[in-house]
């Protein structure tokens, strides 16, 4: 497709286990960011890659979250030991990368539960 | 510290009258201001973006006003209609040298257009 793609759409899971979450980005965009949307907040920058490296991890709440882009295209976020303060909407966006001044394209969000 | 605030959580208005969803912010390095609209179970798609060297921008039915002295934005949106309700999300950046594109997100207006 020719949007930004993210699965699973959604992801129930226990407390202590370990989630991956996916994204795929707009063909030819460089630049790709998570977030992290908790009920009735505005999205919460985590990460920001440009190519391959993580450019920007400022968002990232502690050292359970990790993510990976190795190839410079699909991304993956990665929770450790999850708990229930994790539970929230992860959106990843993509834009054409630096000097583009525009907005960045969302998927539709990955929905994580944790019990 | 929220950088970025939207203060009504929700705005009722009648079909065919204006809209007003107001921003506010906090960062004087922000230079790049856009409005996100968001459907339940989809992402932000992207409405409406103003840079700090314009005052107002136009669009159809949506305007979006910026007053960089009081740290303000606000976007109008006339004739409202009903497809219009849904989650406002006013976000700013900072350009400058690092240039991630990164946006700080408010807490969102949910609009509701009676018919």
């Amino acid at each position: 497709g020719a949007g930004v793609s993210q699965t699973p759409s959604n992801k129930v899971t226990e407390k202590g286990k370990y989630v991956e979450l996916r994204c795929d980005p707009i063909s030819g965009h460089t630049a790709l960011y998570w977030y992290r949307q908790s009920l009735g907040q505005g999205p919460e920058f985590l990460i920001y890659f440009q190519g391959t490296g993580a450019a920007d991890d400022s968002g990232l709440p502690n050292d359970r979250f990790f993510a990976v882009r190795p190839e410079g295209s699909v991304s993956t976020l990665k929770i450790q030991r999850t708990e229930r303060g994790d539970s929230a909407v992860y959106l990843c966006a993509s834009s054409r990368g630096p000097g583009y001044t525009g907005e960045l394209f969302f998927g539709e969000g990955s929905r994580l539960t944790v019990l | 510290d929220q950088q970025v605030k939207q203060n009504s959580p929700s705005l009722s208005v009648q079909e065919g009258r204006i809209s007003i969803l107001n921003c506010d912010y906090t960062n004087s390095m922000f230079d790049y201001f856009l409005w996100y609209k968001k459907y339940p179970a989809e992402g932000p798609t992207f409405l409406i973006s103003i840079s700090s060297i314009k005052d107002k921008n136009e669009d159809g039915r949506f305007t979006v006003f910026l007053n960089k002295s009081a740290k303000h934005l606000s976007l109008h949106i006339v004739p409202s209609q009903p497809g219009d309700s849904a989650v406002y999300f006013c976000a700013a950046s900072a350009h400058g040298s690092s240039n991630t594109g990164k946006l700080i997100f408010g807490q969102g207006t949910t609009l509701q257009v009676k018919p």
